[in-house]
C-alpha cells in the first residue's frame, strides 16, 4: 500500500497569500495518477487537479499541480476567501488507492 | 450530467450488517469504463476508500477492512450497492459514493450519508 504524506497539517496564511502543499508517497506513483481535492465543511470532496498537473473542470488557473514520482506538490497562487478549506491528496495508479490524512488552509 | 446519491439506514447496531445504495442518474452505470467506488470519512478525520466495482462487474476491495466488504450492482436499477459486515463503532462515518475514472480519479462525489454505529 502507496502512504501518503501531506504537509504541513496546517497552513495559516491571509488572502492574497500563496498557498504550497505537499504529499510525499511511500512509493513512486504509477504514471502521476494523483489528485487532488478540495473539502470544506459539511460537504463532500471537489475533485482539483488530477494527473498530479491537469485542473478539473472548471477550476480556476490560481490552482496548479505539479510533482512526479513520490513528491507533489499543490499551490494556490492567490489565496481567495473561498480557497479556506482542506486539501487532501490522493493515489490512484496502485491498489489500493490511498488519500494523504489532509493539509487545512486556514485564515491567518 | 451524470450525478450519485446515497440511501440507506444511519443507525446500524454493532456486529450487523451496514447497507447502502448509490443511485446514478444522468448516465448508464454500465456505459464508460468506469470505477463506482465507496469512500467513507469517520467525523473529523480523513478519507478511507473502500472499494469499487468496475463498469464490468469486477470488484476490489481495501485490504484493511478484512474481507467485510460486499459490493454489487443492480444494472436495472442504475444502482450499485455497499455491504459492510461486522460493524463496530469504529465504522461510524460519513459514506461517499464516486465516480473514479482514468485519467480523471474521483470526478463524481454524493453529498454523503452518515451512518452511525450503535446499540
Amino acid at each position: 500500500e502507496i502512504v501518503l504524506t501531506q504537509s504541513p497539517g496546517t497552513l495559516s496564511l491571509s488572502p492574497g497569500e500563496r498557498a504550497t502543499l505537499s504529499c510525499r508517497a511511500s512509493q513512486s506513483v504509477s504514471s502521476s495518477y494523483l489528485a487532488w481535492y478540495q473539502q470544506k465543511p459539511g460537504q463532500a470532496p471537489g475533485l482539483l487537479i488530477y494527473g498530479a498537473s491537469s485542473r478539473a473542470t472548471g477550476i480556476p488557473d490560481r490552482f496548479s499541480g505539479s510533482g512526479s514520482g513520490t513528491d507533489f506538490t499543490l499551490t494556490i497562487s492567490r489565496l481567495e476567501p473561498e480557497d479556506f478549506a482542506v486539501y487532501y491528496c490522493q493515489q490512484y495508479g496502485s491498489s489500493p488507492w490511498t488519500f494523504g490524512q489532509g493539509t487545512k488552509v486556514e485564515i491567518k | 450530467q451524470v450525478q450519485v446519491q446515497e440511501s440507506g439506514p444511519g443507525l446500524v447496531k454493532p456486529s450487523q450488517t451496514l447497507s447502502l445504495t448509490c443511485t446514478v442518474s444522468g448516465g448508464s452505470i454500465s456505459s464508460g469504463d468506469y470505477y463506482w467506488s465507496w469512500i467513507r470519512q469517520p467525523p473529523g478525520k480523513g478519507l478511507e476508500w473502500i472499494g469499487y466495482i468496475y463498469y464490468s462487474g469486477s470488484t476490489y476491495d481495501n485490504p484493511s477492512l478484512k474481507s467485510r466488504v460486499t459490493i454489487s450492482v443492480d444494472r436495472s436499477k442504475n444502482q450499485f450497492s455497499l455491504k459492510l459486515s461486522s460493524v463496530t463503532a469504529a465504522d461510524t462515518a460519513v459514506y461517499y459514493c464516486a465516480r473514479g475514472d482514468y485519467p480523471y480519479a474521483f470526478d463524481i462525489w454524493g453529498q454523503g450519508t452518515m451512518v452511525t454505529v450503535s446499540s
